[in-house]
């Protein structure tokens, strides 16, 4: 069976600076990957994806993620974080047609 | 152009009662997806339709939850004699293709449901 490993909880990051987000995966076959972020009240929005390709994928607002086979693991990254940025990522696998998601991680991003 | 929408946005209702929860989808989007989602966790999938055929429902957890898309089209999740254990928020996606070739799934704001 498939599944998403988010290891931290919470990842605190000052303005400016890079952040990253871990996420690792476990599925048959090859895998497609997604980051997703909630912001309150909101619905989950679509950041970027992996299904074949370039290991390092860019997304909207200005987020990439970096496919690593050997390591099943799909970091998400930004060379410098926004206090808008703050808010839940979750990251997803998807087979069958299935979303299965990470238990979410909460960035908050400190001016 | 407008996204998923869902309503109610939130529903309370006391233990026993039949809830009935709606998704309208993005338009020409052919695919639509149930999941839910505890406080702190990850949505988990629910159920799927392509169209108005139901593709999947291996997620329902027990026959009280049902899903149907009678049009190809608005969805509605109904749950029957609601339990305090199904107070969570249920979300509804969609996606562009059939195939599935788009693999991105669009999600709505979510119903917030509260059984007491």
């Amino acid at each position: 069976a498939q599944s998403v490993a988010q290891p931290e909880d919470q990842v605190n990051v000052a303005e400016g600076n890079p952040l990253t987000v871990k996420c690792t995966y476990s599925v048959s076959g090859n895998p497609y990957l997604f980051w997703y972020v909630q912001y309150p009240n909101r619905g989950l929005q679509f950041l970027l994806k992996y299904i074949t390709g370039d290991n390092l994928v860019k997304g909207s607002y200005g987020f990439e993620a970096e496919f690593n086979k050997s390591q099943t693991s799909f970091h998400l990254k930004k060379p410098s974080a926004l206090v808008s940025d703050s808010a839940l990522y979750f990251c997803a696998v998807l087979t069958a047609r299935q979303l299965t998601f990470g238990s979410g991680t909460q960035l908050t991003v400190l001016p | 152009g407008a996204g998923v929408s869902q309503s109610p946005r939130y529903k309370v209702t006391k233990r026993g009662q039949d809830v009935a929860l709606r998704c309208d989808p993005i338009s020409g989007h052919v695919s639509l997806y149930w999941y839910r989602q505890a406080l702190g966790q990850g949505p988990e999938f629910l159920t799927y339709f392509n169209y108005e055929a139901q593709q999947d429902k291996s997620g329902l957890p027990n026959d009280r939850f049902s899903a149907e898309r009678p049009e190809g089209s608005i969805s509605t999740l109904t749950i029957q004699r609601t339990e305090q254990r199904d107070s969570a928020m249920y979300r509804c996606a969609s996606s562009f293709s059939r195939t599935g070739n788009t693999y991105e799934q669009y999600f709505g704001p979510g119903t917030r449901l509260t059984v007491t």
